[in-house]
């Protein structure tokens, strides 16, 4: 079953605000991705991160990969109505033979 | 044209009847996934397959089956559809010799209906 605990599940916000979802697990991860799926479009990466305490940008996302290796956060800021969508995270685990595990998902709603 | 295609795009059918849904590549990818998306159940996987001969089960692999054509083919099948396997399917790709790690490519998607 699912082993990352993403949240929150859903955000409705006003354009302009910031961001902020995260993802947790009990266990050990060596690679956490970003993903955000547009309606009716499959999953599109945003972020990859390979290293703990990584923080890397792409625009307005900032996503960083945890001290412990046991979660990641995803920033944005000054959020716009096309950052409407179902954002992912993912991890990779040393022993999960480079299977993804995926987060439940942050459905994220933008208030023009 | 899309790296990762997926057809049918929308299917609705009765329980009890076969159904195959298609995935091409176009990346060159060898590794390639079946996930199901169900809502706030995230994207669990299917089956994969990490070369035309390798076929492996995932979580959730009962009343599946797959099948790797050819390196840029790999079709999921339904023997006996039933309601609760009404969802959203997807087909992924990865190479992690070219992205240096295991980061999935995504088609858009087929929505199964199952009445």
């Amino acid at each position: 079953g699912q082993q990352l605990n993403q949240s929150p599940q859903s955000m409705f916000i006003q354009e302009g605000e910031d961001v902020s979802m995260n993802c947790t697990s009990s266990s050990i991860f060596n690679t956490w991705l970003w993903y955000k799926q547009d309606p009716g479009e499959g999953p599109v990466l945003l972020i990859a991160l390979y290293k703990a305490g990584e923080l890397t940008s792409n625009g307005r996302l900032t996503a960083q990969f945890g001290i412990t290796r046991k979660d990641s956060f995803l920033n944005i800021s000054a959020s716009i109505p096309s950052d409407v969508g179902i954002y992912f995270c993912a991890g990779l685990q040393e022993t999960s033979g480079s299977r993804l595990t995926f987060g439940e998902g942050t459905q994220l709603t933008v208030n023009p | 044209d899309a790296d990762v295609t997926q057809t049918p795009r929308n299917r609705i059918t009765k329980t009890g009847k076969r159904i195959m849904l298609e995935c091409s590549q176009t990346k060159g990818h060898d590794r390639m996934y079946w996930y199901r998306q169900d809502p706030g159940l995230g994207l669990r996987l299917i089956y994969y397959s990490f070369d035309v001969k390798d076929i492996n089960k995932g979580e959730i692999s009962d009343g599946y089956s797959v099948s790797r054509q050819a390196q840029a083919k790999f079709s999921l099948s339904l023997e006996s559809a039933i309601p609760n396997q009404t969802a959203l399917y997807f087909c992924a790709t990865s190479d992690p010799r070219i992205s240096g790690a295991n980061v999935l490519t995504f088609g858009a998607g087929s929505r199964l209906t199952v009445l």
